[in-house]
């Protein structure tokens, strides 16, 4: 059974931190592996990393994806409060089935 | 069952055909979501039903209806539709839309759609 498992489900941090959050996955054939922010309503995509793209980045949000280990990190620098959010990691497999994971539910305190 | 639930899991029509996606979730929820993911835009939010009323509806044209007879059920319904409404059709829910608990969507398997 195709399965994401993101890490850590919660953190807490200070504004100006770095963050990086987690996401392992386990599909029949990957296609590709996206990065979502929720806020109050819809996801916001962020990223999205297939075998031919596997790092991205805008601004001070960066991604990776490391297929060897079936993983993908998501590193925000310089952390703001506006970036509370929780963060989704969702992959898609051969079945075109989008998985997704529980989220990283991240805090920025002042 | 637990979760969100969606049937059919896989859908092919045609234009002209009327058909019905059913999304059912066991999470004791509040609000139920309609989102469409197609290949060239990750994930857009269509509907939001919170406690059996539609409170966004995000643009949708018309040949999309939803229907959320209880807080349990979402429908969607389809007629004539065109060929660029193929995608992948998701259904989430969350304890309720707007406020502090909105943040947790739980997704279903979503429902591939192909309309040819």
């Amino acid at each position: 059974e195709d399965k994401v498992v993101q890490s850590p489900l919660s953190l807490v941090v200070h504004e100006g931190d770095t963050v990086t959050l987690n996401c392992s996955y386990e599909v029949t054939n990957f296609r590709s592996l996206l990065w979502y922010k929720q806020e109050k309503k819809a996801p916001t995509f962020l990223f999205m990393l297939t075998s031919s793209g596997i790092e991205k980045k805008s601004g001070r949000l960066s991604s990776i994806l490391d297929k060897k280990e079936l993983s993908s990190i998501l590193n925000i620098t310089a952390t703001q409060t506006g970036d509370s959010a929780i963060y989704l990691c969702a992959v898609e497999g051969g079945s075109e089935k989008l998985v997704f994971g529980k989220g990283t539910k991240l805090t920025v305190n002042p | 069952e637990t979760g969100v639930t969606q049937t059919p899991r896989h859908l092919v029509m045609g234009m002209t055909n009327k058909k019905s996606l059913k999304c059912e979730q066991h999470l004791g929820h509040n609000a139920m979501y309609w989102y469409k993911q197609s290949a060239k835009k990750p994930l857009e939010l269509m509907f939001v039903y919170n406690f059996k009323e539609q409170t966004e509806n995000n643009s949708v044209p018309s040949r999309f209806s939803p229907e959320c007879p209880n807080s349990s059920h979402l429908f969607l319904h389809l007629h004539t539709l065109q060929p660029e409404d193929s995608a992948l059709y998701l259904c989430a829910s969350s304890p309720t839309s707007g406020g502090l608990y909105s943040y947790e969507q739980y997704f279903g398997p979503g429902t591939r759609l192909t309309v040819t």
